[in-house]
């Protein structure tokens, strides 16, 4: 398996303007986890999903966030419309059910919102 | 406020020293982890616990789970180059399924 794939890797974009980050997890998994990293906050939990099901959203900034996952193998996060503050590397990660899994995560999109 | 507090959050030393980076909560996981992160990739796990203090050993890295389940700590023993890196604890809440949430980072930088 490839492992968690995102795209794109980077993506720079004017204030205003819709943004789309994509992600195929890896196969067979249950989990999908949306994070954010960014120097002064870390890594925060925006959106989990179990078995394509949104489960908390709560961490989720404001209602400019969306997220969607269609099918098993396909997840979006949106994000419109966007404003400098969403600059930050956004990683989704997945995992099987249980308390010991591994989360195994993408490269990241590094997002500039200028 | 953060859920895991990690201490340091930035941590430099000569190669060869020992090190331990601390993970605290008010609250009780059913797991906690340890990640490692380099620049320009995702994290990736180090190790998994899970009983109340339990301690697993990965060569020159030690960890450990806090009795009562709230806090861990990771131990390296003989710092080298190739340990730089950002560490991360992650836990599961008993309460939260497989809510995974990290604590903000220990930058490492181990200098030769």
């Amino acid at each position: 398996d490839a492992g968690v794939i995102q795209s794109p890797r980077h993506e720079v974009t004017e204030m205003g303007q819709e943004v789309t980050l994509r992600c195929k997890p890896i196969s067979g998994h249950d989990y999908l986890f949306w994070y954010r990293q960014t120097m002064m906050r870390g890594l925060e939990l925006l959106i989990y999903f179990n078995n394509n099901v949104p489960i908390d959203d709560s961490g989720m900034p404001e209602d400019r966030f969306s997220a969607k996952m269609p099918n098993a193998s396909f997840s979006t996060l949106k994000i419109q419309p966007s404003e400098p503050r969403d600059s930050a590397v956004y990683f989704c990660a997945s995992s099987l059910r249980g308390r010991v899994s591994e989360a195994f995560f993408g490269q990241g999109t590094r997002l500039t919102v200028v | 406020t953060q859920l895991l507090e990690q201490s340091p959050q930035f941590l430099s030393i000569q190669e060869g020293e020992n090190l331990t980076v601390y993970c605290n909560s008010s609250s009780v996981f059913s797991s906690l982890q340890w990640y490692r992160q380099e620049p320009g990739e995702g994290p990736v796990l180090l190790v998994t616990v899970v009983t109340g203090g339990e301690v697993k050993k990965l060569k020159r890295l030690t960890f450990q789970f806090g009795d009562a389940r709230k806090d861990s700590s990771l131990h390296i023993t003989a710092a080298q180059p190739g340990d730089t890196g950002l560490y991360l604890c992650a836990g599961r809440k008993e309460t939260s399924g497989s809510r995974l949430t990290f604590g903000e980072g220990t930058q490492l930088t181990v200098n030769p």
